[in-house]
């Protein structure tokens, strides 16, 4: 089983609507989590970080389930802009980055 | 602040040849990692450092190296490369006061492709 997996779509969604991802994580011992925005050929980029109690930035909400390890990011009235590659990050360290895990990666097109 | 650079952006190489990627960046980030990115495979972690003279193997270090003689620099040295190294290459750095708020700065990216 992989450590972070995730559907990678692609998810071919109108433009306006909602939409959900999931992702899920196999060490229960992980301390922190984030979505990470990749377009096409470009680098990764921070979205946002996930925190227990769940988190809002925009139109972007992030949840998080421990005891079920998983980790969701909902996307409000989506935007042609919102087109990309969506990447679940899980960090297993207590104080480090060197064991972050990067899952393959959710595609998004958002179709006008 | 120019962030994190990269050179080469896109190199292609002779199986058995070697290479320098090229990393810097210029936050005065101590930590520093390469990564590599594969079709249908999450960033995987090859090498990184927590500060200028301490490295350490990610998950996938064989045929590479590196070294960080100064805070901006973190070159990623490919040994004898070999056409499973095609791949892009992305180097990060990140710095935190703790382990919720890690943001991890990538740079554009080298495209390698080994013949």
């Amino acid at each position: 089983r992989k450590e972070v997996e995730q559907d990678p779509g692609p998810f071919n969604v109108p433009e306006g609507a909602t939409v959900a991802f999931n992702c899920t994580y196999s060490n229960s011992a992980s301390q922190s989590f984030f979505w990470y925005r990749q377009d096409c050929r470009k680098e990764p980029k921070l979205l946002m970080s996930v925190y227990s109690s769940g988190n809002e930035d925009g139109r972007f909400t992030a949840q998080l389930n421990r005891a079920s390890q998983y980790i969701s990011l909902l996307i409000r009235d989506s935007k042609l802009s919102d087109s990309a590659t969506y990447l679940c990050v899980v960090n297993r360290s207590n104080f480090g980055n060197e064991k972050l895990t990067f899952g393959t990666g959710t595609r998004l097109t958002i179709i006008p | 602040n120019a962030g994190v650079t990269q050179t080469p952006k896109f190199q292609v190489l002779k199986t058995g040849q070697s290479m320098t990627l090229q990393c810097a960046q210029d936050m005065n980030h101590e930590y520093m990692s390469w990564y590599r990115q594969d079709p249908g495979m999450g960033l995987r972690l090859i090498h990184y450092s927590v500060g200028a003279g301490i490295t350490d193997q990610g998950e996938v270090p064989n045929g590479y190296n590196v070294s960080r003689s100064t805070t901006e620099d973190f070159p990623l040295r490919l040994l004898s490369a070999a056409p499973s190294q095609t791949s892009v290459y992305f180097c990060a750095s990140s710095y935190s006061p703790d382990v919720y708020s890690y943001e991890q700065y990538f740079g554009p990216g080298t495209r390698l492709t080994v013949t």
